[in-house]
């Protein structure tokens, strides 16, 4: 079945950009018509959606974060990725990428294990 | 500050039912489906419930989830000592154009 796995650094500096990539095995991140989420969890609190994105490159973000975001997908290497740019303490989680399979009222399954990510000043 | 509503703590001892509420608006909950995310401790979220009361494959019938108006529930009966962790309730918002969840409800089993 799917899999999804997180990567990239734990550790940020205050004003700089995040950047994670999620890797897709057991199936091709084109195949179906599947989106692909990021999700992220500052630690003891809720969950927040953060955007996702179609194979074909088109992507949605989260009103609130929008303006620092960027989501790309790589068909060739069957990954997508965020950037998160001008980082700060309130950008510390747990990110998550997960797959959901329609274009709105939709649930995520399945889910990475998740990558912690410290901003550090 | 989540867009829903859920209360942070729940518990019981094996064998009670439990119930979960979650609390929304007009744009999310009243329009759309609810799901349910079960996080165990130390593990990513997994989907428990999609479509207000469907199960996924796998999903014991233990689980169940309910919906009227602004709010829906998760039921958990025949509470198990490996049901304690986190549980969160999620729904797509029409005025956000994307899902929003709740604040995540940690289940103890006494």
């Amino acid at each position: 079945q799917v899999q999804l796995q997180e990567s990239g650094p734990g550790l940020v500096k205050a004003s700089q950009t995040l950047s994670l990539s999620c890797t897709v095995s057991g199936g091709s991140i084109s195949g179906g018509t599947y989106y692909w989420n990021w999700i992220r969890q500052p630690a003891g609190k809720g969950l927040e959606w953060i955007g996702r994105i179609y194979p074909s490159g088109s992507a949605t973000y989260n009103p609130s974060l929008k303006r620092r975001l960027t989501i790309s997908i790589d068909t060739s290497k069957n990954q997508f990725s965020l950037k998160v740019t001008s980082v700060t303490a309130a950008d510390t989680a747990v990110y998550y990428c997960a797959r959901s399979d329609r274009p709105y009222d939709d649930w995520f399954d399945p889910w990475g294990q998740g990558t912690q990510v410290t901003v550090s000043s | 500050q989540s867009v829903l509503t859920q209360p942070p703590s729940a518990s019981g001892t094996p064998g009670q039912r439990v119930t979960i509420s979650c609390s929304g608006i007009s744009s999310n909950i009243r329009s759309n489906t609810v799901n349910w995310y079960q996080q165990l401790p130390g593990t990513a979220p997994k989907l428990l419930l999609y479509r207000d009361n469907q199960r996924p494959s796998g999903v014991p019938d233990r689980f169940s989830g309910s919906k009227s108006g602004t709010s829906a529930s998760l039921a958990i009966s025949g509470l198990q000592s490996e049901d304690e962790g986190d549980y969160h309730c999620a729904a797509w918002d029409d005025s956000l154009n994307g899902p929003v969840f709740g604040g995540g409800t940690k289940l103890t089993v006494l």
